[in-house]
């Protein structure tokens, strides 16, 4: 059982246009939602994060947005380069009780040049 | 800025044979984690240690074992080698109830 679904699987899309990750939850104890990225071999590092007490936290090119009614949150690349192609997670963790995260599945992204 | 260290980054071993993978954290993160990534999959959570205990346990087969030393360096011990075990594993470490950082994997192939 995935207790976060993430989407799309994969993307493709054009230099300067727009990626949009989307990620979903079940459980309501999860406070803090962190954004990795992936290259090829590479550890996961860690990109931007939020916690519910915000509904979108920005840095630079890198935009969460978070809906905690709907307990979804996305990922949102702007103006995005062929150097942003790698694989994404999004992970979710509580703060209560013994600390780890748990991955979505990853989406790999792909930007044209 | 010192980042979690593991070694071997690379490591072929036979099936029933038995491998053990190293992780130095980052200085002053009191908590180590390890992870498992099977080729184009999420990582896995195996375990996890708090100041040199135990805290959680994850998918974590029982021919695995982990321990955090009193240096806080932490080693994955894996017995009776499987192919099913080739992965990448990730260590990482973090402060207290905070960010997570991850080394850049060892690559165990089984064969």
């Amino acid at each position: 059982q995935q207790q976060v679904k993430q989407s799309p699987q994969s993307l493709i899309v054009q230099k300067g246009g727009i990626s949009i990750i989307n990620c979903a939850y079940e459980n309501t104890a999860f406070d803090y939602f962190p954004w990795y990225q992936q290259f090829p071999g590479k550890g996961p590092a860690l990109l931007i994060a939020i916690r519910p007490d915000v509904s979108e936290k920005k840095e630079g090119r890198f935009t969460i947005s978070f809906n905690k009614s709907a307990k979804q949150f996305s990922l949102h690349i702007m103006d995005s380069q062929p150097g942003d192609s790698a694989t994404y997670f999004c992970a979710a963790s509580t703060t209560s009780g013994t600390y780890k995260y748990i991955f979505g599945t990853g989406t790999r992204l792909k930007v044209l040049a | 800025a010192a980042g979690v260290i593991q070694s071997p980054r690379h490591l072929i071993k036979e099936k029933r044979e038995t491998a053990t993978l190293k992780c130095y954290p980052i200085p002053r993160h009191d908590t180590v984690y390890w992870y498992q990534q099977g080729p184009g999959q999420d990582p896995q959570f195996l375990i996890s240690f708090y100041e040199k205990m135990q805290s959680d346990k994850g998918s974590i087969p029982d021919r695995f074992s982990a321990q955090q030393f009193s240096d806080y360096h932490s080693e994955l011990n894996m017995s009776s080698l499987e192919l099913g075990d080739s992965a990448l594993y990730f260590c990482a470490s973090s402060p207290t109830r905070n960010t997570i950082y991850f080394g850049e994997g060892s690559w165990l192939t089984v064969v």
